[in-house]
């Protein structure tokens, strides 16, 4: 059974870092990308860049360019997100997704968010 | 960035009627391949978002038939034929042409 096992709850003080955990199982870690989105509470989704695990490349969304890194460990099959500077509004559920993909028309990859991880909610008060 | 907006934001249902859901991108999500470049997520509540349709049309693994997704270029729509209790939810559409994925603001099915 495919599955994204994040790690628990964390709570920081504004201006610490954090880093959030997904552990996939179920497949080959490194043939699919991990994309990580964040739900702020009562809003909607957000995307914050993915990692290809094989490569550790990363693509993250300009807003949080500078704050956020993503990283990956292949001896324990592991992908990691990192925010640092946390303010209030970083108070959010965060969650990790794998990219699957589709082949079109023999030439094309269509990529979409197939599996998701159940998410880590991180909490930044003073 | 792309842009996208849905309608309505809350729609409430009754077992066993249709129900649709717009969905529409400030730019075009048609690829040079001439599929467009749009996803359907299902949030349940307390769940983690769940892949319905992708490339605007697809039916995700697993997922009912009474689910149907169409349209082209701006302008997306969700159907439910014949919704069901465990439907609720909130509906999202992504872009997924730009690497800068973009969501709608999601559309809360109820029961009535």
């Amino acid at each position: 059974q495919v599955q994204l096992v994040q790690s628990g709850a964390e709570v920081r003080k504004p201006g610490a870092s954090v880093k959030v955990s997904c552990k996939p199982s179920g497949y080959t870690f490194t043939g699919y990308y991990i994309h990580w989105v964040r739900q702020v509470p009562g809003q909607g989704l957000e995307w914050m860049g993915w990692i290809n695990p094989k490569s550790g490349g990363t693509n993250y969304a300009q807003r949080f360019q500078g704050r956020v890194t993503l990283t990956r460990d292949t001896s324990i099959s592991t992908a990691y997100l990192e925010l640092s500077s946390l303010k209030s509004d970083d108070t959010a559920v965060y969650y990790c997704a794998r990219r699957g993909q589709r082949l079109v028309l023999r030439t094309y990859y269509y990529y979409y968010m197939d599996v998701w991880g159940k998410g880590t909610t991180v909490t930044v008060s003073s | 960035d792309i842009v996208m907006t849905q309608s309505p934001l809350y729609l409430p249902v009754t077992p066993g009627e249709a129900a649709s859901i717009s969905c529409r991108s400030n730019q075009s999500l048609l690829h040079s391949n001439g599929f467009s470049y749009l996803d359907w997520y299902l949030q349940k509540p307390g769940q983690s978002p769940q892949l319905l349709i992708y490339m605007a049309s697809n039916r995700a693994s697993g997922v009912p038939d009474r689910f149907s997704g169409s349209g082209s270029g701006t302008d997306f729509t969700l159907k439910i034929s014949r919704v069901e209790a465990e439907d609720v939810g909130v509906y999202y559409c992504m872009q997924a042409l730009q690497t800068l994925f973009t969501f709608g603001p999601g559309t809360k099915v109820d029961i009535k």
